[in-house]
This record gives structure tokens, sequence and C-alpha cells, in this order.
């Protein structure tokens, strides 16, 4: 299986609600990442996960909130965002990167578009 | 500061042509440079990897060079299809392998029959 799942495809919310996104792989990755992407713009990285633990957290505001239950699965809390975080949110998984290893292609999810209004 | 560049204009070719797309990349010294393909609403597919220590790479219609003098890497399609029609990224790791993986731009590339 090399598919990297994301739930919902679609979420649209008011500033004050509260949702979660959800991402599943079932390849033994052992590093999961949220990206965020605007309309023609590359993704642009929010988190990593290594071993379950955050490794990376590119300074994101704290509206957005990661969890990394077990190795299979990576969410994404969201609270109080603003119409600005409209965007599609990608999950993706790869080998985790180690010193001395020189790759790790990932594998991305299909998305989560979301609409903040 | 770290830059990675590439053409912002979509390619325009005719099928059956070489499509040549360019990535150049400034104050990075990367372990390895991956092309990852997207289609609209769609996550980034992985297509290729190249290291540092190798000039050329092939897989199928797929050619990608590595130039780290020039600090620059292109990405061919031949014989190509209104298919390939996309958007291509490029992106770097840098040597310190922290799983951090900075995308440049993409060029969108049209293939019309």
């Amino acid at each position: 299986d090399t598919e990297v799942t994301q739930t919902p495809k679609h979420l649209v919310m008011g500033m004050t609600n509260k949702k979660s996104l959800k991402c599943e792989q079932h390849m033994g990755h052992r590093a999961m990442y949220w990206y965020k992407q605007k309309a023609k713009k590359p993704p642009e990285l929010m988190f990593v996960y290594s071993y379950e633990k955050l490794s990376i957290n590119e300074s994101v505001p704290s509206r957005f909130s990661p969890e990394c239950p077990n190795s299979s699965l990576l969410n994404l809390h969201l609270h109080a965002l603003q119409p600005e975080d409209s965007a599609l949110y990608l999950c993706a998984s790869s080998q985790v990167v180690l010193a001395g290893r020189s790759y790790n292609e990932q594998f991305f999810g299909p998305g989560t578009r979301l609409t903040v209004l | 500061s770290q830059k990675i560049e590439q053409n912002s204009e979509a390619l325009n070719i005719q099928e059956g042509k070489t499509a040549t797309l360019t990535c150049n990349y400034t104050n990075y010294s990367p372990a390895y440079l991956q092309w990852y393909r997207q289609d609209p609403g769609r996550g980034p597919v992985f297509l290729l990897l190249i290291r540092e220590n190798e000039k050329e790479k092939r897989k199928e219609r797929l050619k990608v060079t590595f130039d780290t003098t020039l600090k620059q890497s292109l990405f061919h399609i031949t014989a190509s299809q209104p298919a390939d029609s996309a958007t291509y990224l490029c992106a770097l790791m840098g040597s310190s392998n922290t799983g951090k993986l900075i995308f440049g731009q993409g060029t969108t590339l049209q293939v019309k029959p």
C-alpha cells in the first residue's frame, strides 16, 4: 500500500469552530509532514514528525495544533482560524531522514481543501 | 538567503517534442534534489531524485541532470504527451538532512496535441 489518505477532502469552517484534519499511511514510514499550499504557490512546510515526535515546527501559529497518535496517523487540529488560513493542506510521509542517509522521497496525500469563512 | 528558482512562466510545447524545465538554486549545498509532478487540486507525486555526486538520472521518458557547479538541475521529458501537462516542482534538502524539503515555485507545462 503506497497511499497516503486524508480526510475530509473539503472542509468549510467558521472562525470560531474547532475541527481536525486526519492523515493515514501504512507504508511503515516514521516521518510525517503537514504542508500548507496556497493557489499557484509551492507547498510550505508546517510540521515534521519523526518517530511520532515533533521535530520541526516552522513557526506555525498556535491555532494549528499537530498530533501524531501513532506511527500511521497524523492529525492537525484547527481552532480560531482566520480567512487567510484557507488553503490546501497536504500530508506527506517518508522514511526518516538520518545523518548519512541521502534520500527521503515524500509520498503526498490528496489534500484537504480548507475554506475559513 | 537560500533561494530556489524555477521558470514561473508556463512552458507550452507541441506533442512529441522534448520539454526542458530548469531549477536554479543559490546559497544551498543540497545533498540531493528531487522533482515532483502536481496536477491541479492534487498532492505532488514524486518523480525522480538525484544525489549531489550524480550527474544524470533517467526513468523512462524522464531525465534529470544536476550540476552542483552551476547550481542547476534540468528536467527533461522526451516524446512529450498531452498527459504530461502539469506543474513540475523541484525540491531541495539541505546537507544538514533535517527532513525539511524546500520547494521551488514550480513550472506549469502544457503539451498541445
